[in-house]
């Protein structure tokens, strides 16, 4: 099994591009999280999908869309790169489709660099 | 409003040494509690959760942390340092009814060789 896997790895922008960010996992899970991790701020909830069909708001949503395409992927679009974007993305997953309690597994994470 | 603190955001041991990460939550609940490990440019993995069956909860790779109630804590410790112990090391919890993982700000834990 791959868990779960990110792409692009690696991705620089320029201000006011957009982007995707692709996230798979191979688990069978039904909740996927999408985060980023800033210096000194631990990684913050953008969005979650608890189940195939529904997406919510976590902490920092502004600037970030996601579609929860089928079961196995979650995608997240920038549609107007700011630099404030700057960060790593990670994606997760977990088995329940209420999360309390759920082990996450994470990708290897996206760092996104925006001019 | 749940939240977690980290205390130190930078943490220096010696090999062999003792390890000793501190973690605070607040949560009107009783809470689930986990402690992820990152390694440097890879993802978060769990290391161990607490979700109420035994206040000591033994994780991977010989650490383990203590759930204290009265003092809203759960440190993770380790009894003798490993250069391959060198990471970054996240407290998170969760609460029943509540979808989110809330993250404290990590604590970089570097061993002295």
């Amino acid at each position: 099994n791959a868990g779960v896997t990110q792409t692009p790895k690696f991705q620089v922008l320029k201000t006011g591009q957009s982007m995707t960010l692709q996230c798979a996992q191979d688990m069978n899970h039904n909740s996927m999280y999408w985060y980023r991790q800033d210096p000194g701020m631990g990684l913050r909830l953008i969005y979650y999908s608890a189940s195939e069909g529904t997406t919510d708001k976590g902490e920092v949503p502004n600037g970030y869309n996601v579609s929860r395409l089928n079961k196995r992927e979650f995608s997240l679009r920038l549609e107007s790169a700011a630099p404030s974007q700057t960060s790593v993305y990670f994606c997760a997953s977990s088995v329940g489709t209420r999360g309390w309690g759920d082990t996450q597994y994470f990708g290897p994470g996206t760092r996104l660099t925006v001019l | 409003a749940q939240s977690v603190t980290q205390l130190g955001s930078h943490v220096s041991v010696s090999e062999g040494a003792l390890v000793l990460l501190r973690c605070n939550y607040s949560s009107s609940v009783p809470p689930y509690l986990f402690w992820y490990v990152q390694y440097p440019n890879q993802g978060l993995q769990l290391l161990l959760k607490y979700t109420s069956a035994a206040t000591l909860v033994k994780g991977i790779n010989g650490f383990e942390a203590e759930f204290k109630k009265s003092e809203t804590s759960f440190h993770l410790t380790k009894p003798s340092a490993h250069m391959s112990d060198a990471a970054e090391y996240f407290c998170a919890v969760s609460r029943f009814g509540n979808e989110k993982l809330t993250f404290g700000t990590g604590t970089r834990l570097t061993i002295i060789p």
